[in-house]
């Protein structure tokens, strides 16, 4: 255990779904992110949440919205996904300005129909 | 654009050999360099930090060397055990990321140790 969970590990939902993903971290870190892993594709970041800056990437379609309401506390929320969205998505957190090594979550496996 | 390459792509070796892991960058402005171990479906585990002032850092089996000036670092795997199959990632913490403090990754070392 990381000290970093993310809920739920697993998700199936068709195109005009709405769900969000949540993720908590344990650590008293004051960064979180948003990652995307495809298949045969690198790690791709998506969102960051420090000290209560936020940091996207612009590839990142508008149908993922982050939400951090506090530091502990990380959700993204889906909305009207396409079949590609299909991927692992991780969480992580750091403590900026420290060493900054990042601790990920186990990811929830996502699967667009 | 930092890009960040590793090779193999996967590995096979017998039990107790020594192996090296490559990852090579394209942009030497970095804060650090990251060696991680992911199992599958699972999520990352940090194995190594190297800040971009170090040459190499050390832990358990594992050493993990830097050479900022030519863009390279290698993970040194001693005796490998079948508990160390895995994919191995390498992600770097460019300077252009700011205060974000971003990592861009590399596609990782499918490795298998077979006993």
């Amino acid at each position: 255990e990381t000290g970093v969970t993310q809920t739920p590990r697993h998700l199936v939902m068709g195109m005009t779904n709405k769900k969000s993903l949540k993720c908590e971290q344990h650590l008293g870190h004051n960064a979180m992110y948003w990652y995307k892993q495809s298949a045969k594709k690198p790690l791709e970041l998506m969102f960051v949440y420090s000290l209560e800056e936020r940091v996207e990437n612009n590839s990142v379609p508008s149908r993922f919205s982050p939400e951090c309401p506090n530091s502990s506390h990380l959700f993204l929320h889906l909305h009207t996904l396409q079949p590609e969205d299909s991927a692992l998505y991780l969480c992580a957190s750091s403590q900026k300005g420290a060493a900054d090594t990042q601790y990920f979550g186990p990811g929830t496996r996502l699967t667009v129909l | 654009k930092q890009e960040v390459t590793q090779i193999p792509a996967a590995l096979s070796v017998p039990e107790g050999e020594n192996l090296v892991l490559n990852c090579s960058f394209t942009d030497s402005a970095i804060y650090n360099l990251q060696w991680f171990r992911q199992d599958p479906g699972k999520g990352l585990t940090s194995l190594l930090l190297i800040q971009s002032s170090q040459r190499e850092q050390t832990s358990g089996r594992l050493n993990a060397s830097l050479d900022k000036s030519s863009g390279r670092s290698t993970l040194y795997i001693a005796a490998s055990q079948p508990g160390d199959s895995a994919t191995y990632l390498c992600a770097v913490n460019p300077i252009s990321s700011g205060s974000a403090r971003q990592l861009t990754f590399g596609s990782g070392t499918q490795l298998t140790v077979l006993p």
